[in-house]
């Protein structure tokens, strides 16, 4: 069946280091990756999307790759802050039934 | 920018009641979802609707059923609650996938921690 997988459930990176957050796909192809931040007690809100035949996005200190050999989907925050400390959620387009990942807790430590 | 709102931020029921859960976006999106977050599961879809008074089956549709009959509110209906749905629902719009290049950003609103007893 198709999926969408985010192998660590928390991740904790040194403050002003660079946080990088996986996502792979099983059984899919998707036409585009997005992902997704969430706040305790709040619902996700969308920061980037990286479509199949680009290799990489940007948006101030986010980064995110796509790699359709691997079948991932790599989201790196440079020079991390506390302030990014969230759940960060991947989600594949082009199914509407296909929902997202279960997320990576990001802890960032002062 | 996008609003959506849900009625409730926080619902106490008790077993057995009619629970309704409202869902109202303001940017004309056709498509409409409903989610429940559990710790360790994710988000998990429990029906979306992709025009008024159309409806599918998300992965857990058991013990709920929706309706939508204008486009901008969907509503979640849990006909008799229970304890196992204690959970935090969230609702979220997004346009309808267009050919070529179109992407489908789904935007969530604030949800509601409902509380079965």
């Amino acid at each position: 069946s198709q999926k969408i997988e985010q192998n660590s459930e928390a991740l904790n990176i040194q403050e002003g280091k660079t946080a990088t957050l996986t996502c792979n796909y099983t059984n899919y192809s998707p036409a585009y990756l997005q992902w997704y931040r969430q706040d305790p007690g709040r619902g996700p809100v969308f920061l980037l999307l990286i479509r199949e035949n680009e290799k990489e996005k940007r948006k101030e200190r986010l980064k995110v790759t796509f790699d359709t050999t691997l079948k991932q989907s790599l989201f790196h925050i440079t020079a991390s802050q506390p302030a990014d400390s969230a759940t960060y959620l991947c989600r594949g387009g082009g199914n509407e039934k296909l929902t997202f990942g279960t997320g990576t807790r990001l802890t960032i430590i002062p | 920018d996008v609003k959506v709102t849900q009625s409730s931020r926080y619902l106490v029921k008790r077993t057995g009641e009619k629970v309704f859960l409202e869902c109202v976006q303001d940017m004309d999106h056709e498509n409409m979802f409903w989610y429940r977050q559990d710790p360790g599961l994710g988000l998990r879809l429990i029906y979306f609707s992709y025009d008024v008074k159309m409806k599918e089956k998300g992965d857990i549709p058991e013990g709920y059923s929706v309706s939508r009959e204008k486009k901008e509110r969907f509503s979640l209906i849990l006909e008799s609650a229970s304890t196992n749905q204690t959970s935090m629902y969230l609702c979220a719009s997004s346009t309808l996938i267009l050919a070529g290049g179109g992407d489908n950003t789904q935007y969530f609103g604030p949800g509601t921690r409902l509380t079965v007893l």
